[in-house]
């Protein structure tokens, strides 16, 4: 089925380790972006990338790193991981007949 | 840059009441509006956005939502709440003339009470 789809859906890591989250999409979407949901702060813009080649800070983009890798896929990289980068990290894709979530990435730093 | 406010961070209503969860927003340019709904432990779900034309647009779940250029708001209503509505609700602008950052509202918690 045509969608979103984040990788993994759950990782649990240790302080200072690194990882990357995986976004990719077959909607032909050109915007991307990457959020953090927290509880009460909703949810924040980490980094997005509006086409191809281009990423662009968002409210949030401390402690991350991007890389738009072709039109379909958008990678969030944490270098070193922070117990503050506990959260849940949703990507959404656009605007083709209008913005889609992935299921998410619920991710814990211990 | 845009912003979205959600005033209320708790919305209760009776089951069968019509309910309205509020939005307003800033934009330089023109806006785009989003209404996203999370069911707990879900991911977002699109409900409805306007983008331009009729200012009263309908989604999805019987959900609607009017689009107001003087007072920038974009609030969600529904005529007739569920129990199955309960959950937490987002309001979302894109700048239409400037760029492509897409800011989310601090989201509404709606209880409906049976």
């Amino acid at each position: 089925n045509a969608g979103v789809t984040q990788t993994p859906k759950f990782q649990v890591l240790k302080t200072g380790q690194s990882m990357t989250l995986q976004c990719a999409q077959d909607m032909n979407h050109n915007s991307m972006y990457w959020y953090r949901q927290d509880p009460g702060m909703g949810l924040r813009l980490i980094y997005y990338s509006a086409s191809e080649g281009t990423t662009d800070k968002g409210e949030v983009p401390n402690g991350y790193n991007v890389s738009r890798l072709n039109k379909r896929e958008f990678s969030l990289r944490l270098e070193s991981a922070a117990p503050s980068q506990t959260s849940v990290y949703f990507c959404l894709t656009g605007p083709n007949y209008g913005y889609t979530f992935g299921s998410g990435t619920r991710l814990t730093v211990v | 840059a845009q912003s979205v406010a959600q005033p209320e961070d708790q919305v209760n209503v009776a089951e069968g009441n019509p309910l309205t969860v509020k939005c307003t927003y800033s934009v330089s340019g023109n806006p785009y509006l989003f209404w996203y709904v999370q069911y707990p432990n879900r991911g977002l779900q699109f409900l409805l956005k306007y983008i331009t034309g009729d200012n009263l647009v309908k989604g999805s779940y019987g959900f609607e939502a009017e689009f107001n250029k003087s007072q920038t708001s974009f609030h969600l209503k529904k005529p007739s709440a569920l129990v199955s509505d309960s959950a937490l609700y987002f309001c979302a602008v894109r700048d239409y003339d400037y760029g492509q950052n897409f800011v989310f509202g601090p989201g509404t918690r709606l209880s409906v009470l049976p």
